[in-house]
């Protein structure tokens, strides 16, 4: 995904809140996602954002988008251990009529005790 | 379980070797898409059915790769005299139809992860 960057690490305390950043480059991008990955498991839905949204909240989760500047967040709030995993920002684009998505690198998060 | 799910999940084979993968989408799902993820890398696209039809393959897909979904169900990804390069995992992925809830989103299977040696 050279057109959706992200920071590969971050780690944080148990309890802290996380943020994730995630940079794309097409502004015909209409759905936002953020997937999480475990070890070799697949990747988990845990939530997206339609691009004419700037904020959405889902329980600990918050998506803040910056359509000017191309930039997408996701906060997690009260980090627990559990919530370490690789998370991948992903974007739809308009003209994908078949809605293939073009993801990031990912940021691993690590939550130390 | 009702998610998306993949057969094998993991094959180990020589090079050279051709290799089968399956995948059974969400049942009510009418859009299937098959990724490959590499060690330290996002997903990436290699090809999209809709029902039966396969309706974009990525520049990924070389000649060696084959993909089908005859009856609009389950699909299989077929890569013929493997190469070390294919060492990956392949992610399959099935969303709904248009005026569904599910027609925005993507859920993805466990992967099969496939090693040349």
């Amino acid at each position: 995904g050279e057109d959706v960057e992200q920071s590969l690490f971050l780690s944080v305390r148990e309890g802290d809140s996380s943020v994730i950043n995630c940079t794309y480059t097409d502004s015909s991008s209409t759905y936002l996602y953020w997937y999480k990955q475990e070890p070799g498991a697949g990747l988990q839905l845990l939530t997206y954002i339609f691009s004419n949204m700037d904020m959405k909240q889902d329980q600990r989760l918050t998506v803040l988008l910056n359509k000017k500047d191309k930039h997408l967040s996701l906060r997690i709030a009260d980090t627990q251990t559990g919530d370490s995993a690789i998370y991948f920002c992903a974007e739809k684009r308009i003209y994908n009529q078949g809605g293939k998505l073009i993801f990031g690198q990912g940021t691993e998060l690590s939550v130390k005790p | 379980d009702t998610g998306v799910s993949q057969d094998p999940r993991h094959k180990i084979t020589k090079r050279g070797q051709n290799v089968t993968f399956r995948c059974d989408p969400i049942s009510e799902h009418n859009r299937l898409y098959w990724y490959r993820q590499t060690l330290g890398q996002g997903p990436e696209f290699l090809t999209y059915f809709q029902n039966e039809a396969q309706l974009e393959k990525s520049r990924l897909l070389s000649d060696r790769f084959s993909a089908e979904r005859p009856k609009g169900s389950f699909s299989t990804l077929e890569i013929q005299r493997t190469e070390q390069g294919d060492s990956a995992m392949y992610l399959c992925a099935s969303s709904g139809q248009i005026g569904a809830s599910s027609y925005n989103e993507q859920f993805f299977g466990p992967g099969t992860r496939l090693t040349v040696l």
